[in-house]
């Protein structure tokens, strides 16, 4: 069956190391999506991207970066991690058009210390 | 800017009640409406999905509805089950960023044995 995996699934790290959390999916989706779920703010689009070579920013992006090299990966990376990042990350794809609906993957937790 | 709100944040419910979940909007101009489900310390589980020019979707005993004009969604549950506690999100796609969801807050349905 098609899934959605995320590696790893709890990360601890310490201010200013760069960290690169894994989603990797085997939907042949083209699109991608990063978002983080923090208690009073829900999920917020991080980065996302429609296809290989493709990355665009969303609403919370500063501090992360991705890149997109083939069409089952999409590693998010946060530079020099701050205490603030810590929270819950999910990555999610969809296919390009039909009902665009979105499939998640079972999120890393990634503490900042 | 697109803005999604779900009330109630919790509800507490005896087993085989049949509830309401709702959901509301600000931007009438979406793309799609989709309903998850989420276990404490899982990812999101898609439930529904209804296109723009749809009103319902019906998937066993649960029945979206979707009506754009007012902004608002809900989503029925008959015949509640203790299995059914989790929290329910509603994310919306708005239409020009079509494959981007914009999630509300969520409400936390605990169904009681």
């Amino acid at each position: 069956d098609a899934e959605i995996t995320q590696s790893p699934r709890h990360k601890i790290t310490e201010t200013g190391r760069q960290v690169t959390l894994a989603c990797h999916q085997t939907w042949n989706h083209n699109n991608m999506f990063w978002y983080r779920q923090d208690l009073g703010h829900g999920l917020r689009l991080i980065h996302y991207s429609y296809g290989v070579h493709d990355t665009n920013k969303g609403e919370v992006s500063d501090g992360y970066s991705v890149s997109r090299s083939n069409t089952e990966d999409l590693p998010l990376t946060l530079e020099s991690a701050a205490s603030s990042q810590t929270s819950v990350y999910f990555c999610a794809s969809s296919e390009s058009g039909g009902s665009n609906e979105q499939f998640f993957g079972p999120g890393t937790r990634l503490t900042v210390l | 800017k697109q803005e999604v709100t779900q009330i109630p944040a919790a509800l507490s419910v005896p087993e085989g009640e049949n509830l309401v979940l709702n959901c509301s909007f600000t931007d009438s101009a979406i793309y799609n409406l989709q309903w998850f489900r989420q276990d404490p310390g899982k990812g999101l589980t898609s439930l529904l999905l209804i296109q723009s020019s749809q009103r319902e979707q019906t998937s066993g005993r649960l029945n979206a509805s979707l009506d754009k004009s007012s902004g608002r969604s809900t989503l029925y549950i008959a015949a509640s089950q203790p299995g059914d506690s989790a929290t329910y999100l509603c994310a919306v796609s708005t239409s020009g960023s079509a494959r981007q969801l914009t999630f509300g807050s969520g409400t936390q349905l605990t169904v009681l044995p």
